[in-house]
């Protein structure tokens, strides 16, 4: 059983169209987490929801907004697509922060090709 | 920016033991020492993490030093699946504001 899933693992897209990202974690895990890792292969938060509240937004633009509609889900949704949006996004997931900084399971990846 | 230093890169020949160092000078009595491995084309993987007294799990051992300013990733026996980005990460045990800041890691070659 796959703990972190991610679909779609692949997705090409052009300029200026919306897309979606979904991740669901079998865990029982109460946050969730959005990581973009580059073409420098540098790994960076977006988000993080715990029990469907956002807890971090790392100063990424209005364009790309995570929803949760439960603590088992967090989908990446992205209007208006950029060439700068090529990435790869790692979905994760953990127990609650700051009770002892237990580990983070990470999904597969999706990665993001925008042309 | 990563709290964490640690060499760019390191070789090191299959079936021998590995060290991998992190330098950590600035941290907090509160914050846990994680490392974490990306194999390629993976996501991340989460190998150890300890606080002040060294750990051992079925994947490697974590020596921290006795100031804490600094730890070391120990692989046991390497293998060529070990291959990988190895990153060390300093994360707050209370802050429930907690996130996982990547640096650049240790790029690991396993030389057969």
């Amino acid at each position: 059983d796959t703990a972190v899933s991610q679909t779609p693992k692949y997705l090409v897209t052009q300029m200026g169209n919306d897309k979606s990202i979904k991740c669901e974690q079998n865990l029982g895990h109460d946050t969730m987490y959005w990581y973009k890792q580059d073409s420098k292969k540098f790994l960076k938060i977006m988000f993080s929801y715990n029990n469907k509240e956002l807890i971090i937004n790392e100063t990424v633009p209005n364009r790309f907004s995570p929803k949760s509609p439960d603590k088992a889900h967090l989908n990446l949704h992205i209007n208006s697509l950029e060439l700068g949006d090529s990435a790869v996004y790692f979905c994760a997931s953990s127990q609650t922060p700051g009770q002892g900084a237990g580990e983070q399971y990470f999904g597969p990846g999706t990665r993001l090709t925008v042309t | 920016d990563a709290k964490t230093t640690q060499p760019n890169s390191m070789e090191s020949n299959e079936e021998e033991p590995v060290h991998l160092p992190c330098n950590h000078s600035t941290i907090s009595g509160t914050d846990y020492i994680h490392w974490y491995r990306q194999l390629p084309s993976q996501g991340p993987e989460y190998v150890i993490h300890g606080l002040t007294s060294n750990v051992n799990n079925r994947m490697a051992s974590l020596a921290i030093a006795e100031d804490r300013k600094s730890s070391t990733l120990i692989l046991h026996r390497a293998t060529l699946r070990d291959a990988a980005v190895y990153y060390c990460i300093l994360r707050d045990g209370v802050d429930r504001d907690d996130k996982i800041i990547f640096g650049k890691g240790t790029r690991l070659h396993i030389l057969p």
